[in-house]
């Protein structure tokens, strides 16, 4: 099975600030990688797919990179909203896995 | 308007069994696979099971292999899962959630959830 590795797990900012999450996988994953945000008692949304490509409608302050096991996601400017849980996933092969999440908070 | 609707969840004891449904509607569901995902209280996702967009092929997390089933009727639009045999590690908030395909697979409409408790 393919492990995800998200770091860090918990992170502290302001907003304005720009923070990068980054997600690792056990072995290459070409660009299978997705990443989702989770509020409190809701479903995840998706924010980026194929490791960069933004989802419609997400705000261009979210972008991704990265390619075969390392990939970032980054917010470029914190705003209140965006403080939520965040998890990368990989569709390369089965079973489908998810990082175990980095949770952002406010400072 | 795509909209995910997950209903049957509850509460039941160990050993016991469920089924989950998730009501499509707002787009042509036969052209998408399906997918469960879980989440236990307080932790992380976790991927469950998928299944292609006729049926014919499924796919699990080994944890739930022999006791849960995928399934889901085109002509009503609705996605299953069958769980037999629950145990307490079962217990989670159950999403269905679309898969769609651009380059990659990705999941990008999520149903608000059905929580299932497996306790005595």
């Amino acid at each position: 099975d393919i492990q995800l590795t998200q770091s860090p797990s918990f992170l502290s900012a302001s907003v304005g600030d720009r923070v990068t999450i980054t997600c690792r996988a056990s072995q290459d994953i070409s660009s299978y990688l997705a990443w989702y945000q989770q509020k409190p008692g809701k479903a995840p949304k998706l924010l980026i797919y194929a490791a960069s490509t933004l989802q419609s409608g997400v705000p261009s302050r979210f972008s991704g990179s990265g390619s075969g096991t390392e990939f970032t996601l980054t917010i470029s400017t914190l705003q209140p909203e965006d403080f939520a849980t965040y998890y990368c996933q990989q569709l390369n092969n089965y079973p489908i896995t998810f990082g175990q999440g980095t949770r952002l908070e406010i400072k | 308007e795509v909209q995910l609707v997950e209903s049957g969840g509850g509460l039941v004891q160990p050993g016991g069994s469920l089924r989950l449904s998730c009501a499509a509607s707002g787009f042509t569901f036969s052209s998408y696979r399906m997918s469960w995902v879980r989440q236990a209280p307080g932790k992380g996702l976790e991927w469950v099971a998928n299944i292609k967009e006729d049926g014919s092929e499924k796919y699990y997390v080994d944890s739930v292999k022999g006791r849960f089933t995928i399934s889901r009727d085109n002509a009503k639009n609705s996605l299953y899962l069958q769980m037999n045999s629950l145990r307490a590690e079962d217990t989670a908030v159950y999403y269905c959630a679309r898969v769609a395909w651009i380059q990659i697979w990705f999941y990008d409409y999520w149903g608000q959830g059905t929580l299932v408790t497996v306790s005595s």
